[in-house]
């Protein structure tokens, strides 16, 4: 079974410096998909940012790069330059090897609350 | 381009009756997800339909049921509701066979309260 840990159920950042959301994973899979997404308080979830098990770089979008160290099974999200609409709730989720022919489900962690202070 | 849409954005039914949630795929997009998200929680997934077939289910009893159209529409089904089913329904669509991990972009949800 796939298993998503956030283990930091809120975190504070001061606006202009970085912050690290912390991610593991439990899978057996060897091929899988790690991603990021943002939840505002208004509810819609947003894609950040996608890191493939099999790719050896790691995932950058604008602010937002992907810290995925396979062999510890993490996946932190690094966002530089904090700015005050970056405030909000911060999803980690995997999805199963396509190969396995199992549906394309997204697990999700519990999720990281992330605010801001100017 | 054409993101994915959602409706109602909000809903209030008692509980026993039924309801049906309704969500526009994005455009290019073969492939709805549907995921159920309680308060304070992470979304927990409900079932997937490609090509207008369920193509996967999580732990949700059969009251929940889904279609998915010709158009990649989707609609998701709850009869009998419970008090328990009050939460936030995401819908998320993606390209089955595409690329960057077939990421999931999703709608803006549809808040229930069963009462």
């Amino acid at each position: 079974a796939q298993k998503i840990t956030q283990t930091q159920p809120g975190m504070f950042v001061q606006e202009k410096e970085a912050v690290t959301l912390d991610c593991t994973y439990d899978t057996s899979d060897q091929s899988y998909g790690l991603f990021w997404y943002k939840q505002p308080s208004s509810g819609e979830m947003i894609f950040l940012i996608y890191q493939g098990s099999y790719d050896e770089q790691n995932a950058t979008e604008g602010r937002y790069s992907l810290n995925f160290q396979k062999a510890r099974k993490s996946a932190n999200l690094v966002i530089s330059a904090s700015q005050l609409g970056d405030s909000a709730m911060y999803f980690c989720a995997m999805r199963r090897s396509i190969s396995s022919g199992s549906a394309r489900q997204l697990t999700f962690g519990s999720g990281t609350q992330l605010t801001v202070l100017p | 381009e054409t993101g994915v849409t959602q409706s109602p954005t909000h809903l209030i039914k008692t509980r026993g009756q039924q309801v049906t949630l309704r969500c526009s795929s994005q455009s290019g997009h073969n492939t709805v997800s549907w995921y159920q998200q309680a308060l304070g929680q992470g979304p927990q997934f409900i079932f997937q339909y490609y090509r207008e077939e369920e193509n996967g289910r999580g732990n949700f009893p059969p009251r929940f049921s889904g279609l998915q159209f010709p158009n990649y529409s989707s609609e998701l089904n709850v009869n009998a509701l419970e008090l328990d089913d009050s939460a936030l329904y995401l819908c998320a669509s993606s390209l089955y066979g595409g690329g960057a991990g077939e990421t999931q972009y999703f709608g803006p949800g549809t808040r229930l309260l069963v009462l």
